[in-house]
Parts: structure tokens; sequence; C-alpha cells
């Protein structure tokens, strides 16, 4: 069965400084891999997504991910983060029913 | 030009009570789908329409039934409405379902049900 997991519930870094959060996947195919934002009473916003190719794929808003089979893994980075980067970020897989199957979360909280 | 549509954005109603959310999109997608997010922020799908045709029907309860009348609207009716309906519903869309290649989906504003 799929799932996927995000093991950091908030995290909390300062203004430019770097990004990451973590995102585990299971899935026994190829996966499908997307990662959403969502802003405070917003609905959901795609960042980017993996298919296939390239591993380092680049997003929308300075992010990018790297996936990376061997650890089952699909992080987000980004190198500076600015204010207006503060929401819920979701990461997801996607079956071949075009079934999106959503991490629990991570709120990022942005300080100055 | 929004993409993906829902009314109302906020609903708030009593037990028992019957209500619909309905849900547009304007982007010529074949396949719409119905999220249920909860209080803890959980997204989990529960139904997925494909050309007016049920495709997923993850367990929900039967008192949720999705409409369709046509491909570009997919409205959710909630019958005997109760307390641990109240959530966040997401309606969202895509421009195909299933087979080998995969394409994002268009995700909605969101209508927050509170039952009382």
């Amino acid at each position: 069965a799929q799932s996927v997991t995000q093991p950091d519930i908030h995290i909390t870094v300062s203004e430019g400084a770097s990004l990451e959060l973590r995102c585990n996947y299971s899935y026994g195919a190829t996966p499908y891999l997307f990662w959403y934002v969502q802003s405070p009473g917003q609905g959901l916003q795609l960042l980017l997504k993996y298919f296939s190719g390239d591993t380092l794929v680049q997003g929308i808003k300075g992010f990018e991910a790297e996936f990376k089979r061997s650890q089952s893994s699909f992080n987000l980075r980004k190198p500076s983060v600015h204010w207006s980067d503060a929401a819920e970020y979701f990461c997801a897989v996607q079956t071949g029913a075009n079934n999106l199957f959503f991490g629990t979360g991570t709120r990022l909280t942005v300080i100055p | 030009d929004t993409a993906v549509s829902q009314t109302p954005k906020y609903l708030v109603t009593q037990m028992g009570n019957d209500k619909s959310i309905k849900c547009e999109q304007n982007l010529g997608h074949d396949t719409m789908y119905w999220y249920k997010q909860d209080s803890k922020k959980f997204l989990k799908i529960m139904f997925s329409y494909n050309n007016k045709e049920l495709i997923i029907n993850e367990t929900v309860p039967n008192r949720f039934s999705p409409k369709s009348p046509d491909k570009a609207h997919l409205n959710l009716h909630i019958n005997s409405l109760e307390l641990g309906d109240s959530a966040v519903y997401f309606c969202a869309s895509s421009p195909t379902s299933g087979g080998a290649f995969s394409y994002e989906q268009y995700f909605g504003p969101g209508t927050r049900l509170t039952v009382t």
C-alpha cells in the first residue's frame, strides 16, 4: 500500500536561511511525486512534481526537490527562505489511478 | 478567470441537515475530485469522477454523494450531517485519469464546513 511520511510536523527557520523539508514515500511501482503548498485559509498550490528523468526538479518560488529512489525520499529544498514562504507544505504520491496520497504536512514558520 | 472554484467558501449548519457544496472548473479537464482535510490538516481523497463516471470511491459514508451534471462540475451532497463531518473540503481537477502517465491536480480554494 502507498503511504507518505513527513517526519517534521513543524519547522522554524530564520528569513534568509536555507530550508529542507523531508518526505519519504512507500509505493510499489514508479512513484509520481509532488509537493504542494497551502497558505493559511487557501487552497493547495503545486510547487513541483517528479514523474521521471532528472532526479533534481525545479519548481516555482525558488524551490527544488531531489528524488532518491534508494532512500525512498523526495525532500524539498530552498536556499534562502522568505517570510512569504510561511505555510503548510504537503508531499504526495500519485498512484496509477491518479489518486493522490498526501503526507500529514509540515508547517513552516519563518522568523525575521 | 478562476481555474477551480467552490461555493460556498464557508458553511455552518446543524447536525442532521442536508447540504451541498458546488465545484466548477474551467480548465477543460475531464477528471474531478473531492478531498477532505480534517482538523489536523490531513488530506484524504473521497471521490473522483472521470467524464461523469465515478472511478474512485474511498471508504466514505454513503451520506456523501457526488453529483456530476457535466464534466466541468462536481458537486458534493451530504445528508444527515454529523459533527465529525466538520472539515475543509477541497475540489480538484486534472486533465486525465489512470494509465501510465499522470498529471497534476489543480485545487480549489476549499469549503470550510462546520457542523454544530
